[in-house]
């Protein structure tokens, strides 16, 4: 089953803009992590947030995470045409070593 | 960073046949890999974990006889798709462990399995 859930499914932005997505799991994790699929490629991780972190950077994206509302938050700050991808969330779930459970995604469009 | 590798990039088969996927970690030793399915505009879903030198473990409602997985060795992992159906058309992406990084997975570009 789908432990993380994302919203929003689909979002359409123009370059400049800022693209803000949100996870949500049910149970227990180690840690977060955000992957980037283009169109029929495989994953690239983006960034991994530890259950003891709040927040993360990395470049133009920034990861939070709370525990206490079981969610979390990536945004791409002044987003290019080339972030035109589909983003995924996973959770690495406590007891569940190595395992990683996928959200359903949000696929972001930037247009020009 | 860490490079896995699948062959082929992509199969068409005939309904019946068989069809033997690899994943490969080119610069890195991985004692567990992940096999995962994802069909059109969906998520991903795990489908098992291959050990290194032992059987693999199948998640919930995976049929073990159907995804036959054997990890060989620490940067080799195969999946066949045994008397493939076209209902097993999908995309089929492993990951392998890279134990420097705290649980973090490294994945194939994919292979996408279509079946006439």
């Amino acid at each position: 089953s789908q432990q993380g859930e994302e919203d929003p499914q689909a979002l359409s932005i123009q370059e400049g803009e800022n693209a803000t997505m949100n996870c949500s799991y049910k149970t227990s994790i180690n840690n977060l992590q955000w992957y980037r699929q283009n169109s029929g490629r495989g994953l690239v991780h983006l960034i991994l947030i530890r259950s003891n972190e709040r927040e993360k950077h990395s470049g133009r994206l920034r990861v939070t995470l709370d525990t206490s509302k079981k969610s979390s938050s990536l945004l791409i700050t002044a987003s290019r045409a080339a972030d035109t991808a589909s983003y995924f969330c996973a959770t690495a779930i406590t007891d569940s070593w190595g395992k990683l459970q996928f959200g359903a995604g949000t696929q972001v469009v930037v247009t020009p | 960073g860490a490079v896995v590798s699948q062959h082929p990039s992509w199969v068409i088969c005939k309904s019946g046949t068989s069809v033997k996927i690899e994943c490969r970690s080119l610069d890195f030793q991985a004692t567990t890999m992940f096999w995962y399915r994802q069909f059109p505009k969906q998520s991903l879903m795990l489908m098992a974990t291959s050990n290194e030198g032992s059987k693999a473990t199948y998640e919930q409602g995976v049929e073990k006889d159907k995804f036959l997985i054997n990890h060989a060795s620490l940067t080799l992992s195969t999946l066949t798709v045994t008397s493939a159906h076209p209902e097993d058309s999908s995309f089929y992406i492993c990951s392998a462990h890279y134990y420097s990084s705290y649980n973090e997975q490294f994945f194939g570009p994919g292979t996408r399995l279509t079946v006439l």
